[in-house]
């Protein structure tokens, strides 16, 4: 039973393409992260999303748009990919309320290796 | 807003022997605080946090981390070190309305 879950795991695809990472948690929390892990492992936050209300990170560029179908799932599509948008990208959820409340701990999924060509 | 340092980008340790990961945080209220550890090619699982109470937490694995307020600090340790704990070890801040902030991380390296 996978708590949080990610397809593609690896993503292989050239610059310019448009392409999309799948999330879904099956754990009935209300709020789903996306984070980015550089290759130095740096992780940092992109967008939070809560039932109603999506967080986004200004410095995440546009091209980046997350989509929530439901409480469960979050996607995330990225347009126009760049050189620089090589990383992993991890999905997250957490049960919590209110604007992007952290108190309790996340739970992540396995991680999206994207390598843009 | 908050910040998290963990000043040991990579550490190495012989099997068996002890180990303490630190952990800094600047936050002006009172933190909510985690380690995660990451395993080489997987997601990150939650080892320990903190929220109020005894600021000494018991954590999965047999690591504990210690909450010093004085310090701002939440270091983790673990009495000894087996092969498998070798990965990445991330401190976490998280706060009410706040998103969480992640330290760069400590990566582990256990010599057999």
């Amino acid at each position: 039973d996978t708590a949080v879950s990610q397809t593609p795991k690896y993503l292989v695809t050239q610059m310019g393409n448009d392409k999309s990472i799948k999330c879904e948690q099956n754990l009935g929390h209300d709020t789903m992260y996306w984070y980015k892990q550089d290759s130095k492992k740096f992780l940092k936050i992109m967008f939070s999303y809560n039932n109603k209300e999506l967080i986004i990170n200004e410095t995440v560029p546009n091209r980046f748009s997350p989509k929530s179908p439901d409480k469960a799932h979050l996607n995330l599509h990225i347009n126009s990919l760049e050189l620089g948008d090589s990383a992993v990208y991890f999905c997250a959820s957490s049960q919590a309320s209110g604007r992007g409340s952290s108190y309790n701990e996340q739970f992540f999924g396995p991680g999206t290796r994207l390598t843009v060509l | 807003a908050q910040s998290v340092t963990q000043p040991d980008i990579h550490i190495t340790v012989s099997e068996g022997a002890s180990l303490e990961l630190r952990c800094n945080y600047s936050y002006g209220a009172t933190p909510y605080l985690f380690w995660y550890v990451q395993s080489p090619g997987q997601g990150l699982q939650l080892l320990l946090k903190y929220f109020s109470g005894d600021t000494l937490v018991q954590g999965i694995k047999g690591f504990e981390a210690e909450f010093k307020r004085s310090q701002s600090s939440f270091n983790l340790r673990k009495p000894s070190v087996h092969w498998s704990d070798a990965a990445e070890y991330f401190c976490a801040v998280g706060a009410r309305g706040q998103n969480f902030v992640f330290g760069p991380g400590t990566r582990l390296s256990v010599l057999p």
